[in-house]
């Protein structure tokens, strides 16, 4: 069975300042990892995805995230935030084919303050 | 391309009622997975379809959820009776090509 763990509940953070989401996983099969980003009364938008090769991922807006199979992460960070990156922002794995059944971690919720 | 779609995108019900959710994938997508978003956590998978089958529902309540895709297309959810725990954001997703497409989800609040 697959799970994932999110460290961080909630990631208060300035403007203009890094961020670093944490994101742990845990399965027995193939990895492929997936950050969202869901804000709010809306559905789940793909901000980037590990499916094989450089463990450095380059995803949308700005966000990057390191595959580090050893230590079983999957990290996301972006240099520089935006009052516009607050949002609800969620780790998955999937199992088997990649993007199949999806397992979420449960969210941590970044709030950008001016 | 247009994405998924859903509706409604809100409902109130009272417990006990039933309520049924409809979701169109992205064209030419055969697999499609509904999900619950209860407040606060990650969405949960309940079933997932491949075209018009069934492959796993494994978490779906099947004494009150049922879901079908009877022409491989548009799919509906269906609660009967609802419980108060049902609240929950309901999200619809479609897949190609490594990746999962979500709608924007139903509200759903049961008093």
């Amino acid at each position: 069975a697959q799970s994932v763990t999110q460290l961080d509940s909630q990631v208060p953070v300035f403007e203009e300042a890094p961020v670093e989401l944490r994101c742990n996983y845990s399965s027995s099969v193939s990895v492929y990892l997936f950050w969202y980003v869901q804000y709010p009364n809306q559905g789940l938008q793909l901000l980037l995805k590990y499916l094989s090769g450089s463990t450095l991922v380059k995803g949308i807006n700005g966000f990057e995230a390191e595959f580090n199979k050893s230590q079983t992460s999957f990290h996301l960070r972006k240099p520089s935030v935006h009052i516009s990156d607050t949002a609800e922002y969620f780790c998955a794995v999937s199992e088997g084919a990649a993007g199949n059944k999806l397992t979420f971690g449960g969210g941590t919720r970044v709030l950008v303050k001016p | 391309e247009a994405g998924v779609a859903q509706s409604p995108r809100y409902k109130i019900i009272e417990k006990r009622q039933s309520v049924a959710f409809w979701c169109n994938p992205i064209s030419g997508h055969a697999t499609l997975y509904w999900y619950q978003q209860i407040l606060g956590q990650g969405p949960k998978l309940l079933i997932q379809f491949q075209n018009n089958g069934v492959v796993d529902d494994s978490q779906l309540p099947k004494d009150r959820f049922s879901a079908e895709r009877l022409k491989g297309v548009d799919s509906t959810l269906k609660i009967q009776p609802a419980k108060l725990e049902d609240s929950a954001v309901y999200l619809c997703a479609s897949r190609a090509e490594g990746e999962q497409y979500f709608g924007p989800g139903t509200r759903l609040t049961v008093t």
